[in-house]
């Protein structure tokens, strides 16, 4: 089985940096993702991670450390467009599946 | 090419329907999944299969049955829903086997059972 945690909302300011952290436990880790999802729409892509270290693409960074069953998405310079939904999502074992962590609704302020 | 096509984009189905939902990628995707997801919630996986076979069933009820034609395309076949079956249906895909990286999803059909 899978346990996937983040935070349920976080708030930040235009502008600024925001990190948001999701923890798992997994049996037979195999890649962790970061999407994107305003309401009503389909989620979307942000980054993949399945070793260890720091992968950066432009404004959004994603980490993972797999011995602390951790990972956070760093997003900088932030802009309104970026409230939304984080859904950090683990792919286990080697039937592809992918499961979804509850989500991290971000709300920007002006 | 990143593209899942969903269609329809949305469906209002009685309990007593058949329906069908359409998944189509042409990225040369093996694997192929079907998430379900209610407001404010995360997606919940369904279904996936890989190399058109089914790999995974989520103990989803049988009033859902899934399909894959071949690699390009994956049905999802609806039968006596329930209104709490309301929900967005997302497909996704991604490689498959031992190159497996990011799974992409389609733009969803917005199910409503009355």
């Amino acid at each position: 089985g899978q346990n996937i945690d983040q935070p349920t909302e976080m708030t930040a300011t235009e502008g600024a940096i925001v990190q948001i952290n999701c923890t798992y436990q997994t049996s037979g880790f195999n890649g962790l993702f970061w999407y994107q999802q305003h309401a009503g729409e389909a989620p979307t892509f942000l980054s993949y991670n399945v070793l260890d270290g720091l992968e950066e693409k432009g404004r959004f960074s994603s980490f993972l450390s797999r011995s602390k069953g951790y990972s956070y998405l760093l997003l900088k310079e932030l802009q309104m467009k970026d409230s939304a939904s984080y859904l950090c999502a683990v792919r286990e074992g080697r039937d592809d599946k992918i499961i979804f962590g509850k989500g991290t609704r971000l709300h920007i302020l002006p | 090419d990143t593209e899942v096509t969903q269609t329809p984009k949305h469906l209002v189905m009685g309990m007593t329907n058949k329906k069908s939902l359409k998944c189509e990628q042409h990225m040369g995707h093996r694997a192929m999944y079907w998430y379900k997801q209610k407001a404010k919630k995360p997606p919940e996986l369904m279904f996936v299969y890989s190399y058109e076979k089914l790999s995974i069933n989520e103990s989803v009820p049988s009033r859902f049955s899934p399909e894959c034609p071949n690699s390009s395309l994956l049905n999802l076949h609806l039968h006596a829903l329930q209104p709490e079956d309301s929900a967005l249906y997302l497909c996704a895909s991604s490689q498959g086997g031992h190159l497996n990286t990011e799974a992409f999803f389609g733009q969803g059909t917005r199910l409503t059972v009355v």
